[in-house]
């Protein structure tokens, strides 16, 4: 079975300061990757997602996200902080077959002024 | 483009009583809908996919009677939680999966959401 592991539920930044947010993941086979962003009382929206093309992948709002096979990972980061990115941020794992995603505990990112 | 609506956004209703909430794909055609419920402060728990024209399939744990699925249509899957109880009070999402130019291969688009309270 799928799983993915964010470690930190909680993370905390100055505006300005770099986001960076950990996800790893235990897949058997080549996995589609996705980082989802949920504001409070809201559903998920897409930030991207990762398909086996270029390991770096480019979403919306400024977020990356580099998929390591060595390392079983798919960390997501943004540069540079905005007050708009405070939000609780899910990582989550398909392997394709049924699409079901198997989704992490989540990260809530807080941003000091 | 790949915009999922749900409605009610929020709905209060009677111990025992039964509520639907509608999930529409409303630019793509949905071949497949996912419904969530989620706890404060909780990760996404899946409760069953539907597949148009045909019965859901219902994640270990969840009853099926108790939260009826329907997808008439590409567009189209309802969630009815009957004869409901405080315990039913939650946030359920729902998701799409399609076709089209608009929609990533195998990227669920989700819905705002649905907040249910149980008096």
């Amino acid at each position: 079975a799928q799983s993915v592991t964010q470690l930190g539920s909680h993370v905390s930044v100055s505006e300005g300061a770099l986001v960076l947010l950990r996800c790893n993941y235990s897949s058997s086979v080549p996995p589609y990757l996705f980082w989802y962003v949920q504001y409070p009382n809201q559903g998920l929206q897409l930030l991207l997602k990762y398909t086996s093309a270029a390991t770096l992948v480019k979403g919306i709002n400024g977020f990356e996200a580099e998929f390591k096979k060595s390392e079983t990972s798919f960390h997501l980061t943004k540069p540079s902080a905005h007050m708009s990115d405070a939000a609780e941020y899910f990582c989550a794992v398909s392997d394709g077959g049924d699409y079901k995603l198997s989704f992490g505990a989540g990260t809530t990112v807080t941003v000091r002024a | 483009g790949a915009v999922v609506s749900q409605h009610p956004s929020r709905v209060i209703c009677k111990s025992g009583t039964s509520v639907k909430i509608e999930c529409r794909s409303l630019d793509f055609q949905a071949t497949t809908m996912f419904w969530y419920r989620q706890f404060p402060k909780q990760s996404l728990m899946l409760m069953a996919t539907s597949n148009e024209g045909s019965k859901a399939t219902y994640e270990q744990g969840v009853e099926k009677d108790k939260f009826l699925i329907n997808h008439a249509s590409l567009t189209l899957s309802t969630l009815t939680v009957t004869s409901a109880h405080p315990e039913d009070s939650s946030f359920y999402i729902c998701s799409a999966i399609g076709q089209g130019a608009l929609v990533g291969r195998g990227t669920q688009y989700f819905g705002p959401g649905t907040r249910l309270l149980v008096l």
